[in-house]
């Protein structure tokens, strides 16, 4: 069965300072993967995905992920933070075959400060 | 484009109750799928229909149903409300079933925020 872990709980980062966000996922081939943004009280908004190919994403708001089957990972990562970013992420992985569902991870809160 | 649409917004209910939440997705997608977010949690996926036929189904128990109207509309019902249930309840639209993802556009609404007394 797919699973998705993000390690960290919590991140706080100051404005201006570079972000990543780990994602590790449990899958027995290359799944689809995405990383969505969650504001408080509202739905998720995507930010990038990765099917195949170049294995580093380029995606909104200035954030890039970059996937490596050798670690099951699909980290997030942006080069400057700014106040605006501070939300909730979410990793997800599809299984390509079934593609039926979404499975998450447990969420990563970032808290930027000035 | 109208983005996915949910209703209510918020609702509280009393255990025991039943509740029915209302999805409408996005012109031209056929797809629709549910998810259960608990506070402090990812999101849970309850169930995805297409064309009007239930595509895939979580773990969640009998209490849970849904359906797809001919509009590809959706509601989702609880029965027998558990103190529990309350969270966000997240509808996704696209255009085709999953498996076609490469052809992918999934959109979340912003959801309904279910607590039960």
């Amino acid at each position: 069965a797919q699973s998705v872990t993000q390690p960290d709980i919590h991140i706080t980062v100051s404005e201006g300072a570079s972000l990543e966000l780990r994602c590790n996922y449990s899958y027995g081939a290359t799944p689809y993967l995405f990383w969505y943004v969650q504001s408080p009280g509202q739905g998720l908004q995507l930010l990038l995905k990765y099917f195949s190919g170049d294995t580093l994403v380029q995606g909104i708001k200035g954030f890039e992920a970059e996937f490596k089957r050798s670690q099951s990972s699909f980290n997030l990562r942006k080069p400057s933070v700014h106040w605006s970013d501070a939300a909730e992420y979410f990793c997800a992985v599809v299984n390509p075959n079934t593609g039926n569902q979404f499975y998450f991870g447990t969420g990563t809160s970032l808290t930027v400060i000035p | 484009d109208a983005g996915v649409t949910q209703s209510p917004t918020h609702l509280i209910k009393t255990r025991g109750q039943h509740v029915t939440l209302r999805c409408s997705p996005i012109s031209g997608h056929k797809s629709v799928s549910w998810y259960q977010q608990v506070l402090g949690q990812g999101p849970q996926f309850i169930f995805q229909y297409y064309e009007k036929e239930e595509r895939g189904r979580g773990n969640f128990p009998d209490r849970f149903s849904a359906r797809q109207f001919p509009n590809y509309s959706s509601e989702l019902n609880v029965n027998a409300l558990l103190l529990g249930d309350s969270a966000l309840y997240l509808c996704a639209s696209s255009y085709r079933t999953a498996s076609q993802i490469s052809n992918y556009r999934y959109t979340f609404g912003s959801g309904t925020r279910l607590t039960v007394v």
